[in-house]
């Protein structure tokens, strides 16, 4: 799978889109881009994938650069229950172990 | 079931006794997964399965962890002799079998939290 880069920290004003980076420059042609994230005491709770178009669902959107060598989750109007962290997955779509990082702390301020 | 069901919610047990903790995942999901969480700490890979076969033990700490599935479907997760390392968080996840792109979309029930004294 290829190696993805998360700032370990992030803040963002509750009501505001919070934009989390993730970098995957060595991904490959067939390797999709996950999201997850993690809200205290709970279980990881997917968000959204994509392999090279951008994406849209109830709880966030996914914007991937052209060259696909990054890409961006977006949470458009932040709330509370938001804080969590993030994680950003690269991989073939084959069932085996998905492994997870150490993401992007994200904090929403009231 | 509506969702991956975990048991029990909470454990707490004595250091060198065995436990054994439960995962029903979601019905159709052939692809199950095991994961522990100690406190502070990432998510650590223990055992997947497709079907009741375990093609990857690799995260299984040691020999005194042991999983089985029966039925394509219920797993249970059992530590032999367990010790104050072992407190955690054991998470188990589901997920669709197939070469599609949800076959990497997890599902994951809220966790047995093990407390080992």
């Amino acid at each position: 799978d290829a190696k993805t880069t998360q700032p370990p920290s992030m803040d963002c004003a509750e009501g505001r889109a919070a934009n989390l980076p993730c970098n995957h420059s060595t991904i490959s042609g067939n390797e999709y881009v996950y999201w997850y994230r993690q809200i205290h005491s709970q279980g990881p709770q997917y968000i959204i994938h994509g392999l090279k178009n951008n994406e849209t669902n109830e709880m966030a959107s996914l914007i991937i650069t052209e060259d696909r060598k990054s890409s961006t989750l977006i949470l458009p109007h932040a709330t509370l229950r938001d804080t969590a962290v993030y994680y950003c997955i690269v991989r073939v779509a084959r069932n085996e172990k998905l492994t997870f990082g150490t993401g992007t702390r994200l904090t929403i301020i009231p | 079931g509506a969702g991956v069901s975990q048991s029990p919610s909470n454990k707490v047990t004595e250091k060198g006794k065995d436990v054994e903790l439960r995962c029903d995942p979601i019905s159709g999901h052939t692809a199950l997964y095991w994961y522990r969480q100690s406190l502070g700490q990432g998510l650590e890979f223990l055992i997947y399965f497709q079907g009741n076969s375990a093609p990857d033990k690799s995260g299984l700490p040691s020999d005194r962890f042991s999983a089985e599935r029966t039925g394509g479907s219920v797993s249970t997760l059992t530590i032999q002799r367990t010790q104050q390392e072992d407190s955690a968080v054991y998470l188990c996840a589901s997920s669709l079998s197939g070469g599609g792109s949800r076959a990497n979309v997890l599902t994951f029930g809220a966790g047995s939290r093990l407390t080992v004294l």
